[in-house]
């Protein structure tokens, strides 16, 4: 059974901190990860995507990807009080057969 | 455009009855998908369509059939409600199966009583 781990929190951070969010997965032959944002009574939204080891910035997101320990992160600059959501680690099954997606983080940023 | 969307946004059922969730893409994208989510247990996949005609099970699929009418719809049928089904179900759709970003419908909330 493929897994992707991510502490449920709640993650709590002041308005303009960092946020680092952490997942795991199982599967050693997964190519692709994405980390998507959902707020409270609405579908999954899109954040970022990342396909190789290192680090990915867009904007106050950056996506870090560790392939050989089977980690991700998502690092959230300058939090803001509308970064409050759950935040979704979602990982490709190696066969390409399945994205495998991950409990949520909870994030609560107080301002 | 409007992404994907889905009909209805909440439904009550009682045990037994049985309904139809729609779901309808503008993006033509191939692969389309049903998620249900319920508290404690994230995401997780009940069937999905990797090409227009085609439909494979996913993680939980007992209790539903599926339609892929076209390249842009994608139904969820439960022939036989039950309270175990009550979930929030989301659609969502990408250009190529599971490798690329899948785009999320608003949701159905379903209540089975």
């Amino acid at each position: 059974q493929k897994e992707v781990e991510q502490n449920s929190g709640p993650l709590s951070v002041p308005e303009g901190a960092i946020a680092s969010l952490n997942c795991t997965y199982s599967d050693r032959g997964s190519q692709s990860f994405f980390w998507y944002r959902q707020y409270s009574g609405k579908s999954p939204e899109l954040i970022m995507f990342i396909y190789s080891n290192g680090d990915k910035e867009d904007g106050r997101f950056t996506a870090q990807l560790n392939k050989a320990s089977q980690y991700v992160s998502l690092l959230i600059r300058d939090s803001q009080p509308s970064d409050s959501a759950t935040y979704l680690c979602a990982v490709t099954a190696q066969a390409g057969t399945a994205l495998i997606f991950g409990k949520g983080t909870t994030l609560s940023v107080s301002s | 455009n409007a992404g994907v969307t889905q009909t209805p946004k909440f439904q009550v059922l009682k045990t037994g009855q049985s309904m139809t969730l729609q779901c309808a893409q503008d993006m033509n994208h191939n692969s389309m998908y049903w998620y249900r989510q319920d508290p404690g247990m994230g995401l997780r996949l009940i069937y999905y369509s990797a090409s227009e005609g085609t439909t494979d099970k996913g993680e939980v699929p007992n209790g539903y059939n599926v339609s892929r009418l076209n390249k842009r719809e994608f139904s969820l049928r439960l022939e036989s409600a039950a309270p175990s089904q009550t979930s929030v179900y989301f659609c969502a759709s990408s250009v190529r199966a599971f490798q690329e970003t899948q785009y999320f419908g608003p949701g159905t909330r379903l209540l089975v009583l």
